[in-house]
Order: C-alpha cells, then sequence, then structure tokens
C-alpha cells in the first residue's frame, strides 16, 4: 500500500512569491491534515479536511495560506506572498478512521520549505 | 507552559543499554498517547500508541500515568538502529483530532 505522498520535497522561493504544496494521502482515508515545523520548534497542527470539507483551520497562521482538497482526494497548500517565517518543513497526514484522536495519522515526508 | 513538553537530551547511550525518558502534557482530559519516532529529515512514524495500563512493543514499553499527567518510553537492549529522535504526541482534546507534539527527545546509541 501505498504511503502519504507530498510534492514537491523540496521548494527554494524568494519572498513575495507563491508556493503550492500537494499532498496525496493512503487511498481511502478521508482525514487529511496539515502540519509544519519551523525551525528549532515543535510540529504544529495546521489545518483538519473530512474528505473535501475544512474540519477545523484553527491552526492555519493567517490568511496567505490557503488550503483546498477538491473532490476529497488530493489537498494543496498554497502560499502567497510567501514571507521568510513561512520557511520550515509541512508535513501531511492522513488517517482512515473518524478522525477522533484514537485514529492513527501516517505522515507523509515533508515538504521543506526555504523562503529567501 | 508548553503543552506537551519533553526533554530534549540528547542521551547518549553505549549498545545494550537501557534508556528511558518521558513527557508531560498540559490537559488532564487527553485520553490518547502516542510515540512517534522521526530519523533526521524524515517524517514522523509511528512506533507505538500508549494505554491506560501501559503497553509494551519488543523492547520498548510506554507507560502513562494520569495522576501526573507523564508518559514514559524505555528501550530495553538498544540498538544502533534506535538511534533517532522520539516525539511524544498527545491528542490533547479528546473531542478533536488534532495532535500536539513535543520538541523530541533524541537519542543515540553508540557501538
Amino acid at each position: 500500500e501505498a504511503g502519504v505522498t507530498q510534492f514537491p520535497s523540496h521548494s527554494v522561493i524568494e519572498k513575495g512569491q507563491t508556493v503550492t504544496l500537494r499532498c496525496d494521502p493512503i487511498s481511502g482515508h478521508d482525514n487529511l491534515y496539515w502540519y509544519r515545523r519551523v525551525m528549532g520548534k515543535e510540529i504544529k497542527f495546521l489545518l483538519h479536511f473530512v474528505k473535501e470539507s475544512k474540519q477545523d483551520e484553527s491552526g492555519m497562521p493567517n490568511n496567505r495560506f490557503l488550503a483546498e482538497r477538491t473532490g476529497g482526494t488530493y489537498s494543496t497548500l498554497k502560499v502567497q506572498p510567501a514571507e521568510l517565517e513561512d520557511s520550515g518543513v509541512y508535513f501531511c497526514a492522513s488517517s482512515q478512521g473518524r478522525g477522533r484522536g484514537t485514529d492513527t495519522q501516517y505522515f507523509g515526508p515533508g515538504t521543506r520549505l526555504t523562503v529567501l | 507552559r508548553k503543552e506537551v513538553e519533553q526533554d530534549p537530551g540528547p542521551f547518549n547511550v553505549p549498545e545494550g543499554a537501557t534508556v528511558a525518558f518521558n513527557c508531560t502534557y498540559s490537559n488532564s482530559a487527553s485520553q490518547s498517547f502516542f510515540w512517534y519516532r522521526q530519523d533526521c529529515r524524515k517524517e514522523p512514524k509511528l512506533l507505538m500508541s500508549v494505554y491506560s495500563s501501559g503497553n509494551e512493543d519488543g523492547r520498548f514499553t510506554a507507560q502513562l500515568n494520569r495522576a501526573s499527567q507523564y508518559i514514559s518510553l524505555l528501550i530495553r537492549d538498544s540498538k544502533l538502529s534506535d538511534s533517532a529522535t522520539y516525539l511524544c504526541v498527545v491528542n490533547l482534546d479528546p473531542n478533536d483530532y488534532k495532535l500536539s507534539f513535543g520538541a523530541g527527545t533524541t537519542v543515540t546509541v553508540r557501538a
């Protein structure tokens, strides 16, 4: 079974540019999550989809971040315009269950974003 | 106070040694606890869930102490391949699904 995949693995952009990250969850997983780790900090929750619906986006830092999951399959996370403090590793995770805390979340390899 | 706090280490131990470390969490109502392992520049991978009665998986033993709001991980007979960062992960609010992460405990097992 294929795991969670993310694209690209690395992205280097300049401040003010736009970047779109993609996540393909494990097939059949309705729940999709975005997390990120910025330098020196712990991994933090960004948002949660159940199928195509945003269940919780309380962790999104500001309105420069836009996540979508059209059709309930893959998801994109767009940062526009990117700022220096957006640099970090963006992880996607998916889970099969009802989106409760007991579900096992499987993580993708992450996208390492560097904003210069 | 951080929601999930871990001893960062590093723990540098010889092969065959036992190493143990703890993690504290802020919400006494939390119900789900996990240990994830993360290798350098890789994704977190679930090592084990932590159950109320404590549980064991091979050389790994996890314990939960609700009264003191901490969980622990013990690694027996350490192998070189156990070298990694161990992430304490808690679903702080049982009514949702967000995972809260500690900053990680680094373990290095030397030959």
